[in-house]
């Protein structure tokens, strides 16, 4: 089975914070994402990458940035927290650019006060 | 970029009744269409996907249909249980892309 691990299932930050979101997945997945989950507005992409050090914005990038230093993991980095960041973060891997199943991680939900 | 409408948001079913979700997307090039199921509190799974050069795909009591002229598709789902419930996402991917285009998602509640 694939996994895909969320380092933290909840977390609280404060405004201001540099805050690291990380994901493992066990796979050897080629491709990972990092989403974002709101209420009514669904899954929306902040950022993904296709291979170690390299990453493309998705639909959401501003505030956020990225990092891929090894296959496996796959980081997210708010680099000042903000209120308007409160959500709830998923990451995805998937094997290449082929039609082929994403797999999701269980989820981080940030809180920032 | 690709753009995909999911319809509707919200949709309540008697248990044993069939339910519909309906999604359009915009780009003509999209050639993969996956559906997601999230239950609450858990991680999105894929539950059926369907391919640009198939038009109908089932899996027992889940179906999924895909008009290509029209740009859209559809998940059935028949003889829901309570099981059902959950928030379902449909997505879309162009072909020589790398990530997936996702609806706003249906919460289907199964009412027993």
């Amino acid at each position: 089975d694939v996994k895909v691990t969320q380092s933290s299932r909840y977390l609280v930050k404060r405004t201001g914070e540099k805050v690291f979101l990380e994901c493992v997945q066990d796979m050897d997945h080629e491709n990972m994402f990092w989403y974002r989950q709101d209420p009514g507005l669904g899954l929306r992409l902040i950022y993904f990458s296709y291979d170690v050090k390299m990453k493309e914005k998705g639909d959401i990038p501003e505030g956020y940035s990225v990092s891929r230093e090894k296959k496996e993991r796959f980081s997210l980095i708010l680099e000042s927290a903000s209120t308007n960041q409160t959500s709830m973060y998923l990451c995805a891997s998937k094997w290449d650019r082929a039609n082929t199943e994403a797999f999701f991680g269980q989820g981080t939900r940030l809180t920032v006060v | 970029g690709e753009n995909v409408e999911q319809h509707p948001s919200t949709l309540s079913v008697q248990e044993g009744d069939s339910a519909v979700i309906k999604c359009t997307y915009s780009d003509s090039a999209s050639n993969y269409f996956p559906w997601y199921k999230q239950e609450l509190g858990k991680r999105p799974q894929l539950i059926i996907d369907i391919r640009s050069n198939v038009g109908e795909k089932k899996d027992q009591r889940i179906a999924v249909t895909l008009n290509k002229t029209a740009k859209h598709f559809s998940l059935h789902i028949t003889e829901t249980q309570p099981e059902d419930s959950a928030v379902y996402f449909c997505a879309a991917k162009w072909a020589g892309s790398y990530q997936l285009t996702f609806g706003k998602g249906t919460k289907l509640s199964v009412i027993p």
